[in-house]
């Protein structure tokens, strides 16, 4: 049973536009939550992170918005560079369980010049 | 410069085989995982270890097995009992059992024949 669960596998953007990407969640013990991003052949960066204390944290080009109440996140990367041409994966800690990471299979973004 | 190596890039193995994968980290973080990740899926949590000298069973500990000697060493056996080996494998590290913050390195991809 999947307990995080990005449901597009695949974002296509201009460049400059807006890219939005979801993710929904199913376990309510999920306190903290973070997006990575990758590249193909290399490990996963730390993008963004939000704690369930809050509804939106902002750093630069990216947004993450949390709504608890419907359980789902989501990025918004503006405005959209082709370098940001990659997978994101969104992530889940529940505080009890330390910080063991629940993973996304994550949403491949394309930016189109 | 500091940050995890994982070593080698590309590994290859005739079934039947135990082969362990190397991570090595030098950013003085208590705690380490291990992921697998196969096509168009997420990461999936192996083993992990929030101190030197304890591990615990992730998610899909079948087949594996690590051991957590020194604080900047974290190896994974993949054994001959793991189904299905072939897949990118990769470390993490973060500062401690409560900082969900982590940081990947570039992976393993083991193929086995």
């Amino acid at each position: 049973d999947q307990q995080v669960k990005q449901n597009s596998p695949s974002l296509s953007v201009q460049e400059g536009r807006i890219s939005i990407l979801n993710c929904d969640y199913t376990n309510s013990m999920f306190d903290y939550f973070l997006w990575y991003k990758k590249y193909p052949a290399e490990g996963p960066t730390f993008l963004i992170s939000i704690s369930s204390i809050k509804d939106k944290n902002e750093d630069g080009r990216f947004t993450v918005f949390l709504n608890k109440s419907a359980k789902h996140l989501s990025l918004h990367i503006v405005p959209s560079q082709p370098g940001d041409s990659a997978v994101y994966f969104c992530a889940a800690s529940a505080g009890a369980a330390g910080n063991k990471l629940t993973f996304g299979g994550g949403t491949r973004v394309l930016v189109k010049p | 410069d500091g940050g995890i190596t994982q070593s080698p890039k590309y590994l290859f193995r005739k079934e039947g085989q135990n082969v362990t994968l190397s991570c090595e980290q030098n950013l003085n973080h208590d705690a380490m995982y291990w992921y697998r990740q196969d096509p168009g899926q997420g990461l999936r949590l192996i083993y992990y270890s929030q101190i030197v000298n304890d591990f615990q069973k992730g998610d899909i500990a079948e087949g594996y097995s690590v051991s957590r000697e020194k604080k900047e060493s974290f190896p994974l056996t993949v054994t001959s009992a793991q189904k299905n080996p072939t897949a990118f494998y990769l470390c993490a590290s973060s500062i401690g059992a409560r900082n969900y913050e982590q940081y990947f390195g570039p992976g393993t991809r083991l193929t086995v024949t």
